[in-house]
């Protein structure tokens, strides 16, 4: 059974930093890109961040381009998201979420249920 | 960036009825639009690829259509489950962009 498990979401003030990680299983993880999407409260959803099977490629969404920075690491099953330079817009649940295919058209097959990052003063 | 609009941004319906939802693109996607259905405090759930593939599990009640710009997600008959919130995305253009959801409530 595929399972996605997202940790390291916390309160924090404009300006900080944090960083979030997911726990993956169930399927071989160096296998597949894999991704970041956010959901702001109330809100829709968002794709953040992808980066390819081994860690080689990383593309991001322009509203957080030079202050996210994802990584892997594929001995540990695991996907990182580190977020400087922290506003209130980034305020959001983060959902980590494996590529359905190895084709580089992405949709998203499995998705874990998310930790909440909550930037405020 | 490609923009998906979803209309109605809410359907009232009663369990057994007809569910059509549209999902309207800037600019052609082909076949590469995607559905999700997301209950209150889940995750997201694949539903439909490439417009009309059912994922794995998916009842066939529910079925997707279309290609180009215009794509629709229909859900013969209601089941109490299916109230939800359904997100469409397209897969043809990076980056991958989202529709802003219609929600699916009890009439």
């Amino acid at each position: 059974e595929v399972q996605l498990v997202e940790s390291g979401g916390a309160v924090v003030q404009p300006g900080e930093s944090l960083r979030l990680s997911c726990a993956a299983s169930g399927f071989r993880f160096d296998d597949y890109s894999m991704h970041w999407v956010r959901q702001a409260p109330g809100k829709g959803l968002e794709w953040v961040s992808l980066i390819n099977w081994d860690g080689g490629t990383m593309y991001y969404a322009d509203s957080v381009k030079g202050r996210f920075t994802i990584s892997r690491d594929n001995s540990r099953n695991s996907l990182y998201l580190q977020m400087n330079s922290l506003t209130t817009e980034d305020t959001a649940l983060y959902y980590c979420a494996k590529a359905a295919t190895t084709s580089p058209r992405y949709y998203f097959d499995y998705w874990g249920h998310g930790t909440l990052v909550t930037v405020s003063s | 960036e490609i923009v998906l609009t979803q209309s109605p941004a809410t359907l009232s319906l009663s369990p057994g009825e007809r569910a059509t939802l549209s999902c309207r693109a800037s600019q052609s996607v082909s076949s590469f639009l995607v559905w999700y259905k997301q209950k209150p405090g889940q995750a997201p759930r694949l539903l439909i690829y490439d417009a009309s593939n059912r994922a794995t599990g998916i009842p066939a009640r529910f079925s997707g259509s279309g290609s180009g710009t215009d794509f629709t997600l229909s859900i013969s008959s209601l089941e109490p489950e299916d109230f939800a919130v359904y997100y469409c995305q397209q897969r043809s253009n990076w980056p991958p962009t989202f529709g802003g959801g219609t929600k699916v409530e009890i009439k």
